[in-house]
């Protein structure tokens, strides 16, 4: 089952800030939060991830609260190609790296 | 950096035949995943290979579904014999090393398989 739960969709206008968000109460203490998104008919593209801080990229930005119990991704100039799914998961480490996915949210990016 | 390759992208079959997709990793990754997509779902770990062993099988209907890394390097993963309910995607990922705490996975474009 998965760890974590996201608002099934999600709109956009074009050039402003999208944010992701994602609750994930039952995280362990060493589980990363990792965020894929996946546009229509390819596989899943890496953004970003992180533990405990604030991380940013080129892609994107994560913001974990202090509880770790939620994360919000942001897109900070959301355009069409940004149109996708994303997901929130849990990377479980250890033996097996595992990664466990749920539905998703559906971001529209409005023109 | 060539990313994870797949092929075929598509495949058509009838229920009972059997069907394969072949995996190409990210040159230097030594761990391989296999999972499958239903529509409107997550992707599923099928399969983890860390270089030729088996890490994780643990949800692989083992009864018809098989997968292999023989050199550590290219996999595949064959159906046999194809049911109804396993029309998915089937997407190929790939790590540089699961020893790695924040292992990043990499997936291919995926094999989209449809059973009539």
């Amino acid at each position: 089952d998965a760890k974590t739960t996201q608002p099934p969709s999600m709109d956009c206008a074009e050039g402003r800030a999208a944010n992701l968000p994602c609750n994930h109460s039952t995280i362990s203490g060493n589980e990363y939060v990792y965020w894929y998104r996946q546009i229509h008919s390819q596989g899943p593209q890496y953004i970003i991830h992180g533990l405990k801080n604030n991380e940013t990229n080129e892609m994107a930005s994560l913001i974990i609260t202090e509880d770790r119990k939620s994360s919000t991704l942001i897109l900070p100039h959301a355009t069409l190609r940004d149109t996708a799914v994303y997901y929130c998961t849990l990377n479980y480490g250890g033996a097996t790296n595992k990664l466990i996915f749920g539905t998703g949210t559906l971001l529209a990016v409005q023109p | 950096e060539a990313g994870v390759a797949q092929s075929p992208r598509y495949k058509i079959i009838e229920k009972r035949q059997s069907v394969a997709f072949w995996c190409n990793p990210i040159s230097g990754h030594a761990t391989l995943y296999w999972y499958q997509q239903i529509l409107g779902q997550g992707p599923k770990l099928l399969i983890q290979f860390q270089n030729n062993g088996v890490v994780d099988d643990s949800q692989l209907p083992k009864d018809r579904f098989s997968a292999e890394r023989l050199k550590g390097v290219d996999s595949t993963l064959k159906i046999q014999p194809a049911k109804l309910e396993d029309s998915a995607v089937y997407l190929c990922a790939s790590s540089f090393d699961v020893e790695v705490r924040t292992d990043t996975q990499y997936f291919g474009p995926g094999t989209r398989l449809t059973v009539l």
